[in-house]
Protein backbone atom coordinates (compact mmCIF):
# COMPACT_ATOMS: atom_id res chain seq x y z
CA UNK A 1 0.00 0.00 0.00
CA UNK A 2 1.33 3.26 -1.07
CA UNK A 3 -0.22 5.03 2.18
CA UNK A 4 -0.65 8.85 1.85
CA UNK A 5 1.05 10.36 -1.58
CA UNK A 6 1.63 14.23 -2.70
CA UNK A 7 2.09 15.36 -6.04
CA UNK A 8 4.84 17.05 -7.28
CA UNK A 9 6.95 16.82 -4.36
CA UNK A 10 8.24 20.72 -5.26
CA UNK A 11 7.03 23.63 -7.65
CA UNK A 12 7.98 27.14 -8.39
CA UNK A 13 5.22 29.03 -9.55
CA UNK A 14 5.20 32.82 -10.53
CA UNK A 15 2.67 35.36 -8.57
CA UNK A 16 -0.62 35.06 -10.12
CA UNK A 17 -0.46 31.26 -11.33
CA UNK A 18 -2.44 28.66 -10.64
CA UNK A 19 -2.05 25.45 -9.93
CA UNK A 20 -3.66 21.98 -8.53
CA UNK A 21 -1.22 20.21 -5.50
CA UNK A 22 -2.43 16.59 -5.77
CA UNK A 23 -3.28 14.14 -2.78
CA UNK A 24 -4.25 10.40 -2.97
CA UNK A 25 -4.63 7.72 -0.67
CA UNK A 26 -5.25 4.13 -0.66
CA UNK A 27 -6.06 3.48 3.11
CA UNK A 28 -9.78 3.94 2.58
CA UNK A 29 -9.80 7.07 5.24
CA UNK A 30 -13.11 9.28 5.54
CA UNK A 31 -11.15 12.37 6.34
CA UNK A 32 -8.92 14.09 4.65
CA UNK A 33 -6.54 17.53 5.78
CA UNK A 34 -4.66 20.01 3.95
CA UNK A 35 -2.58 21.70 6.21
CA UNK A 36 0.45 24.17 5.93
CA UNK A 37 4.22 24.56 7.45
CA UNK A 38 5.38 27.94 7.74
CA UNK A 39 9.01 28.47 9.99
CA UNK A 40 7.81 28.90 13.77
CA UNK A 41 4.01 28.42 13.02
CA UNK A 42 3.64 24.64 13.31
CA UNK A 43 0.88 23.11 10.98
CA UNK A 44 -2.61 25.50 10.31
CA UNK A 45 -5.21 23.87 8.47
CA UNK A 46 -6.45 25.03 5.82
CA UNK A 47 -9.68 23.05 4.36
CA UNK A 48 -11.01 19.64 5.34
CA UNK A 49 -13.00 16.66 4.15
CA UNK A 50 -15.24 14.50 6.18
CA UNK A 51 -16.10 12.31 3.50
CA UNK A 52 -16.45 12.11 -0.33
CA UNK A 53 -18.98 15.93 -1.57
CA UNK A 54 -18.03 17.03 2.11
CA UNK A 55 -15.90 19.84 2.33
CA UNK A 56 -15.16 22.30 5.23
CA UNK A 57 -12.86 25.89 5.75
CA UNK A 58 -9.81 25.61 8.47
CA UNK A 59 -7.65 28.35 10.35
CA UNK A 60 -6.31 29.06 6.82
CA UNK A 61 -8.66 28.76 3.98
CA UNK A 62 -8.33 32.04 2.12
CA UNK A 63 -6.70 31.70 -1.34
CA UNK A 64 -7.35 27.96 -1.85
CA UNK A 65 -10.00 25.62 -2.81
CA UNK A 66 -10.41 22.24 -2.58
CA UNK A 67 -12.94 19.24 -3.44
CA UNK A 68 -13.80 15.70 -2.94
CA UNK A 69 -15.13 13.63 -5.25
CA UNK A 70 -13.96 10.47 -4.18
CA UNK A 71 -13.01 8.64 -1.28
CA UNK A 72 -9.25 8.52 -2.30
CA UNK A 73 -8.57 11.93 -3.77
CA UNK A 74 -8.49 15.59 -2.04
CA UNK A 75 -6.75 18.14 -4.28
CA UNK A 76 -5.47 21.48 -3.25
CA UNK A 77 -6.24 24.32 -5.66
CA UNK A 78 -4.03 27.84 -5.60
CA UNK A 79 -6.27 29.98 -7.53
CA UNK A 80 -3.95 32.95 -7.83
CA UNK A 81 -0.62 32.42 -6.32
CA UNK A 82 0.96 34.74 -4.47
CA UNK A 83 4.25 35.09 -2.14
CA UNK A 84 2.49 35.10 1.12
CA UNK A 85 1.66 31.30 -0.20
CA UNK A 86 5.42 29.71 0.07
CA UNK A 87 5.64 27.13 2.29
CA UNK A 88 5.47 23.39 2.75
CA UNK A 89 1.74 21.51 2.11
CA UNK A 90 1.27 18.26 3.90
CA UNK A 91 -2.17 16.31 3.38
CA UNK A 92 -3.42 13.83 6.07
CA UNK A 93 -5.62 11.47 6.38
CA UNK A 94 -7.40 9.55 9.01
CA UNK A 95 -10.28 7.33 10.34
CA UNK A 96 -12.38 7.66 13.27
CA UNK A 97 -10.33 7.08 15.45
CA UNK A 98 -8.15 10.92 14.75
CA UNK A 99 -5.18 9.83 14.30
CA UNK A 100 -3.58 11.39 11.28
CA UNK A 101 -1.15 10.19 8.47
CA UNK A 102 0.48 12.13 6.89
CA UNK A 103 1.89 12.53 3.11
CA UNK A 104 5.33 13.58 2.48
CA UNK A 105 4.55 17.05 1.40
CA UNK A 106 4.72 19.82 -1.52
CA UNK A 107 7.29 22.19 -1.32
CA UNK A 108 6.32 25.71 -3.16
CA UNK A 109 7.84 28.81 -3.83
CA UNK A 110 6.01 31.20 -5.54
CA UNK A 111 8.33 33.90 -6.59
CA UNK B 1 -11.78 30.33 17.75
CA UNK B 2 -9.96 27.08 19.03
CA UNK B 3 -6.25 27.60 19.82
CA UNK B 4 -3.41 25.19 20.66
CA UNK B 5 -0.33 26.87 23.10
CA UNK B 6 3.19 25.09 23.24
CA UNK B 7 6.60 25.91 25.59
CA UNK B 8 8.96 26.09 25.01
CA UNK B 9 9.77 26.97 21.60
CA UNK B 10 13.12 25.47 22.03
CA UNK B 11 14.43 23.31 24.32
CA UNK B 12 18.22 21.88 24.72
CA UNK B 13 19.17 18.83 27.61
CA UNK B 14 21.70 16.72 27.83
CA UNK B 15 21.90 13.17 27.17
CA UNK B 16 20.26 10.96 29.61
CA UNK B 17 18.62 13.86 31.05
CA UNK B 18 14.39 14.18 30.92
CA UNK B 19 12.46 16.67 28.33
CA UNK B 20 9.18 18.35 29.03
CA UNK B 21 7.00 20.45 26.64
CA UNK B 22 3.45 21.69 27.59
CA UNK B 23 0.47 22.62 25.82
CA UNK B 24 -2.33 24.07 26.66
CA UNK B 25 -5.78 24.14 24.41
CA UNK B 26 -8.93 26.61 24.53
CA UNK B 27 -11.63 24.17 23.31
CA UNK B 28 -12.87 22.30 25.76
CA UNK B 29 -14.77 19.71 23.58
CA UNK B 30 -11.72 18.31 22.31
CA UNK B 31 -10.87 14.75 23.47
CA UNK B 32 -7.91 13.72 21.45
CA UNK B 33 -4.44 14.72 22.23
CA UNK B 34 -1.45 13.44 19.73
CA UNK B 35 2.21 14.23 19.68
CA UNK B 36 4.42 14.29 16.23
CA UNK B 37 7.53 14.00 16.11
CA UNK B 38 9.91 15.33 12.91
CA UNK B 39 12.98 15.08 11.58
CA UNK B 40 13.95 18.05 9.40
CA UNK B 41 12.71 17.39 5.49
CA UNK B 42 10.42 14.97 7.20
CA UNK B 43 6.86 14.46 7.63
CA UNK B 44 5.49 14.57 11.24
CA UNK B 45 5.58 11.60 12.97
CA UNK B 46 2.71 10.50 15.73
CA UNK B 47 4.61 9.37 18.68
CA UNK B 48 2.36 9.30 21.11
CA UNK B 49 -0.96 10.39 22.22
CA UNK B 50 -4.19 10.59 24.53
CA UNK B 51 -7.76 10.56 24.68
CA UNK B 52 -9.79 12.50 27.16
CA UNK B 53 -11.15 9.28 29.31
CA UNK B 54 -7.12 8.45 30.29
CA UNK B 55 -5.05 10.65 32.69
CA UNK B 56 -1.69 9.82 31.58
CA UNK B 57 0.15 7.19 28.88
CA UNK B 58 3.25 5.63 28.46
CA UNK B 59 5.21 4.31 25.96
CA UNK B 60 8.75 3.37 27.14
CA UNK B 61 10.99 6.33 27.42
CA UNK B 62 7.93 8.77 26.82
CA UNK B 63 5.13 9.28 28.29
CA UNK B 64 1.68 12.08 28.12
CA UNK B 65 -0.28 13.47 30.74
CA UNK B 66 -3.39 14.80 30.19
CA UNK B 67 -5.18 17.62 33.14
CA UNK B 68 -8.70 18.29 31.65
CA UNK B 69 -9.58 20.92 33.98
CA UNK B 70 -6.79 23.09 33.12
CA UNK B 71 -7.18 21.84 29.43
CA UNK B 72 -3.04 21.13 29.52
CA UNK B 73 -1.39 18.06 28.24
CA UNK B 74 2.40 17.86 28.31
CA UNK B 75 4.95 15.57 27.05
CA UNK B 76 8.03 13.57 29.12
CA UNK B 77 11.09 12.34 27.32
CA UNK B 78 13.47 10.31 29.92
CA UNK B 79 17.03 9.36 29.72
CA UNK B 80 16.63 11.25 26.28
CA UNK B 81 19.01 10.19 23.44
CA UNK B 82 21.25 12.17 20.46
CA UNK B 83 18.18 10.45 18.06
CA UNK B 84 15.46 12.56 20.20
CA UNK B 85 16.72 15.87 18.74
CA UNK B 86 13.85 16.80 16.01
CA UNK B 87 10.86 19.18 16.20
CA UNK B 88 7.79 18.36 18.44
CA UNK B 89 4.08 18.95 17.76
CA UNK B 90 1.23 18.89 20.18
CA UNK B 91 -2.45 18.86 18.97
CA UNK B 92 -5.77 18.49 19.72
CA UNK B 93 -9.06 17.92 18.36
CA UNK B 94 -12.36 16.63 18.57
CA UNK B 95 -13.92 13.23 17.88
CA UNK B 96 -14.83 12.36 14.19
CA UNK B 97 -13.69 15.56 12.51
CA UNK B 98 -10.85 14.99 11.06
CA UNK B 99 -8.59 17.79 11.98
CA UNK B 100 -6.02 18.23 14.65
CA UNK B 101 -5.14 22.15 15.80
CA UNK B 102 -1.42 22.29 15.74
CA UNK B 103 0.69 23.70 18.59
CA UNK B 104 3.32 25.78 17.25
CA UNK B 105 6.55 23.32 17.60
CA UNK B 106 9.06 23.09 20.22
CA UNK B 107 12.42 22.04 18.80
CA UNK B 108 14.48 19.70 21.03
CA UNK B 109 17.88 19.42 20.75
CA UNK B 110 19.79 16.75 22.61
CA UNK B 111 23.62 17.33 23.31
CA UNK B 112 25.66 13.86 23.18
Amino acid sequence: NAGVTQTPKFQVLKTGQSMTLQCAQDMNHEYMSWYRQDPGMGLRLIHYSVGAGITDQGEVPNGYNVSRSTTEDFPLRLLSAAPSQTSVYFCATSDYSNEQFFGPGTRLTVL
Amino acid sequence: GENVEQHPSTLSVQEGDSAVIKCTYSDSASNYFPWYKQELGKRPQLIIDIRSNVGEKKDQRIAVTLNKTAKHFSLHITETQPEDSAVYFCAASRSNTGKLIFGQGTTLQVKP
